[in-house]
């Protein structure tokens, strides 16, 4: 079955404590982006990948990294979370071949950062 | 920070009712998608369109791109419960960079 996986779905955390949320896909996507999403906010792109090595900031990227050392996997890593990055967050990915790189999303990683 | 301008915000109609879900921008894109987000799950896909003044139906849902490819529109024909959830319009350019409006939280009431 065609997916995004991500890992884990729900994380209560500290500030201060570094954290990894993982994401991977299996459609042999090119393309990979992490979102937050806030109410009345939408969802915001963090950063992007266009292929393995190519990562670029998003709107929102402050506080956070990526890496994109294999195709399939596309990690979000928070150094030192704050309360401000508690919220619900989303990996996606895309075909470069898509017309205009549509999204097909994991189910979210709900983060509350105390 | 670029924003889509997404109206309205919150709609809560009967079931039966047509309405008309908007999104506006400053900026001209290459192209537009609308999604769908139900409770605890990610977005779906519902349509892109890339052509300005292109319109697109999917059974009773009309999508339409403005002619200057700045804004977008999204309708539902006789609304049902199961259209609910929250609509969400997508930007996209050619560098890989995207931009959601807000979303339209729609509640169709039986």
């Amino acid at each position: 079955e065609a997916q995004v996986t991500q890992n884990p779905r729900y994380l209560i955390t500290v500030t201060g404590k570094k954290l990894t949320v993982t994401c991977s896909q299996n459609m042999n996507h090119e393309y990979m982006s992490w979102y937050r999403q806030d109410p009345g906010l939408g969802l915001r792109q963090i950063y992007y990948s266009m292929n393995v090595e190519v990562t670029d900031k998003g709107d929102v990227p402050e506080g956070y990294k990526v890496s994109r050392k294999e195709k399939r996997n596309f990690p979000l890593i928070l150094e030192s979370p704050s309360p401000n990055q508690t919220s619900l967050y989303f990996c996606a990915s895309s075909s470069a071949r898509a017309q205009a790189y549509e999204q097909y999303f994991g189910p979210g990683t709900r983060l509350t950062v105390t | 920070t670029q924003l889509l301008e997404q109206s309205p915000q919150f709609l809560s109609i009967q079931e039966g009712e047509n309405l008309t879900v908007y999104c506006n921008s400053s900026s001209v894109f290459s192209s537009l998608q609308w999604y769908r987000q139900e409770p605890g799950e990610g977005p779906v896909l519902l349509v892109t369109v890339v052509t300005g003044g292109e319109v697109k139906k999917l059974k009773r849902l009309t999508f339409q791109f403005g002619d200057a490819r700045k804004d977008s529109s999204l309708h539902i024909t006789a609304a049902q419960p199961g259209d609910t959830g929250l609509y969400l319009c997508l930007f996209s350019g050619n560098t890989g960079k995207l931009i959601f409006g807000q979303g339209t939280t729609l509640q169709v009431k039986p």
